[in-house]
């Protein structure tokens, strides 16, 4: 199994300012995932996060707006960049090996001014 | 187009009694099927895949390819098995893609 800790838990941001979300998992995961949670919504993936290379986006979400970084097997991070109200929303952090179960973060609430 | 569908929003029942809920897919491959749960103030775990085809905390569900759904069956309901639930998909990348979620409440 696998452990992820994302923080920070919650943030309350200012329009047009960008927040970095970091994932830490406690073991080594081929597969990170990158999922947003819009209030009353289901699980929206955003992004694969693919170690050493750029990240794979979901058709409607893009590279400027979503950066993703993941630089080793246990890290990752996601950033929303130029904020909007329409971006306030629980982001989750996943990870797992790949046809194996997905293990996910507690999450992020943001909310944006 | 893949898609996972869970038509219902809530889902309410007393203790006791029998619990479906439902789940059809929409996928091209050969599916790989969850249902995840997230109880209050807790993170989404994985409550059982199709492929293990094994019964946890009492819940089973069963692959139907000719009806394209994967429905999540309990014959007696319990009070802490109040959540929200998941079903999902998982796509050939091995990620998932998810329902809209129902919220089964259990009644005293």
């Amino acid at each position: 199994s696998a452990v992820i800790s994302q923080k920070p838990s919650r943030d309350i941001c200012q329009r047009g300012t960008s927040l970095t979300i970091q994932c830490q998992v406690d073991s080594q995961v081929t597969m990170m995932f990158w999922y947003r949670q819009q209030p009353g919504q289901s699980l929206t993936l955003i992004a694969t996060a693919n170690q050493g290379s750029e990240a794979t986006y979901e058709s409607g979400f893009v590279i400027d707006k979503f950066p993703i970084s993941r630089p080793n097997l246990t890290f990752s991070t996601l950033t929303v960049s130029n904020m909007s109200p329409e971006d306030s929303s629980i982001y989750l952090c996943s990870g797992g090996q790949y046809n194996e179960k997905l293990f996910f973060g507690s999450g992020t609430q943001l909310s944006v001014l | 187009a893949q898609r996972v569908t869970q038509p219902e929003k809530l889902l309410s029942v007393f203790k006791g009694a029998p619990v479906e809920l439902k789940c059809n897919y929409s996928y091209s491959g050969s599916p790989e099927l969850f249902w995840y749960v997230q109880y209050s103030r807790q993170r989404l775990q994985l409550l059982l895949r199709h492929i293990s085809r094994e019964s946890i905390k009492g819940f089973t569900a069963d692959l139907n390819k000719g009806e394209t759904s994967f429905h999540l069956k309990k014959p007696f309901a319990q009070e802490e098995d109040s959540a929200m639930y998941y079903c999902a998909l998982s796509r050939s990348q091995g990620n998932l893609i998810f329902g809209k979620g129902t919220k089964l409440s259990v009644k005293p």
